[in-house]
């Protein structure tokens, strides 16, 4: 069964500083893993959406990455800004989980100004 | 404007109510889900479906129900015999249910509270 952490649960950092969120998973055998950001009280918003064939991805300040043989990804956020400021979750869509994808249980961002 | 809406964004329940709650998406997706989020906690899948007229169990389906009579309409219902149903619902969509390119958009969410 596909298991997914993310660490730490929090993160608070002063504006204009670089970071890098982690997301690790047990079953290398994925079909793609995505980057979500959700704020207060409300939905998911899709960041970045990685391949399984794929290395990285990028979006303006953001670029996550993905190592399958390590069960990892990061997403890189350049010259962090209040704005910034959510819960970042990232899903993992399994080979053989029927089109399930599992969560992590994200880490909230705070940007200091 | 494309995209997923869900109603109502609050709804409350008094013991031993049925709610259904809305989920539209017209992205024309094949695949639709529904999702349960607790406080400081990821996603839980209650249901999904694959297709119109089908649908699957996910992980914690007990005490909900649902239906896909159109491909763009995915409505949730909380039973009676959900004992803690009070959190914040979440409905997605995706063009199918897998494949590497297979991405998911979320819905603003319902809160549900029961008195």
């Amino acid at each position: 069964k596909q298991e997914v952490t993310q660490i730490p649960a929090a993160l608070s950092v002063p504006e204009g500083e670089n970071l890098v969120l982690n997301c690790s998973f047990t079953d290398s055998a994925i079909y793609n893993l995505q980057w979500f950001r959700q704020d207060p009280g409300k939905g998911l918003t899709s960041l970045l959406l990685i391949q399984s064939s794929q290395r990285e991805q990028t979006s303006g300040r953001l670029n996550a990455s993905l190592d399958k043989s390590s069960g990892r990804s990061t997403l890189y956020i350049a010259a962090s800004q209040p704005g910034d400021s959510a819960t970042y979750l990232c899903a993992v869509l399994s080979l053989g989980n029927a089109g399930k994808s599992t969560f992590g249980d994200g880490t909230t961002l705070t940007v200091k100004p | 404007d494309g995209g997923i809406t869900q109603s109502p964004k609050y709804l409350f329940r008094k013991e031993g109510q049925n709610v259904t709650l809305s989920c539209e998406q017209n992205l024309n997706h094949d695949a639709m889900y529904w999702y349960r989020q607790d406080p400081g906690q990821g996603l839980r899948l209650i249901y999904y479906s694959q297709i119109v007229n089908d649908f699957q169990k996910g992980d914690i389906a007990e005490g909900y129900s649902v239906s896909r009579e159109k491909k763009e309409s995915f409505p949730l219902t909380v039973t009676s015999a959900q004992k803690n149903p009070t959190a914040f619902y979440l409905c997605a969509s995706s063009i199918a249910a897998g494949g590497a390119s297979n991405e998911q958009f979320f819905g603003p969410g319902t809160r549900l509270t029961v008195l």
